[in-house]
């Protein structure tokens, strides 16, 4: 696509529930990235994607969020048990490669909110 | 561990004029700076990406600067306009994280 497409674009769940989140990225694109906005602060590193290299997941926060990337393209962030501090906006973004040369570019993100 | 500053946090300005945005940033091993902008309820769109070894990059009424020496980047925006309203970030990149500032919220007013 001409764009990352990242869905849903909004997700309202009951805590203890698992959401999961999806993001397609740019065709061709072998890096992918899962970010996390929370209300007023800056974005967060969460888990990095790159071919078929095994990801960097030293930014998830706690064992009850997961990702995982098939077939080197479409990608879903699971988040089980969620709990209120998980409300954020979700971001994905994928380059081109992890070439210092590459910008990123990023989809519209997922509004997770956790009642 | 990597810091990014944006100051101001928010800016207020009337349309036409000229404004700069600041961002700094604690450790000058950077691959490169990217400034985007995030419009409410939106993703993030890139404008500017500065490698390490440039020092300034223009997009139209866009313009980045980058002292890595010193740890900063501005971005001035030249006869600002109404549709410029939205948060601008800036993140430096560290090997292939992007580490961010939180942002300057900019409204320019009719």
């Amino acid at each position: 696509g001409a764009g990352v497409s990242q869905s849903p674009s909004n997700k309202v769940t009951e805590k203890g529930k698992d959401v999961e989140l999806r993001c397609d990225p740019i065709s061709g694109h072998t890096a992918l990235y899962w970010y996390r906005q929370s209300l007023g602060q800056g974005l967060e590193f969460l888990i990095y994607f790159q071919g078929n290299s095994a990801p960097d997941k030293s930014g998830l926060p706690s064992d009850r969020f997961s990702a995982e990337r098939t077939g080197g393209s479409v990608s879903t962030l699971t988040i089980q048990r969620t709990q209120q501090e998980d409300s954020a906006v979700y971001l994905c973004a994928s380059s081109l490669g992890v070439g210092v040369d590459y910008g990123y570019t990023f989809g519209s993100g997922t509004r997770l909110t956790v009642v | 561990k990597q810091e990014v500053t944006q100051i101001p946090a928010a800016l207020s300005v009337p349309e036409g004029e000229n404004l700069v945005l600041n961002c700094s940033f604690t450790d000058s091993a950077i691959y490169n700076l990217q400034w985007f902008r995030q419009d409410p309820g939106k993703g993030l769109t890139s404008l500017l990406l500065i490698q390490s070894s440039q020092r300034e990059q223009t997009s139209g009424r866009l313009n980045a600067s980058l002292d890595k020496s010193s740890g900063r980047s501005t971005l001035y925006i030249a006869a600002s306009q109404p549709g410029d309203s939205a948060t601008y970030l800036c993140a430096v990149r560290n090997n292939y994280q992007l580490i961010w500032g939180a942002g300057t919220k900019l409204i320019i007013k009719p």
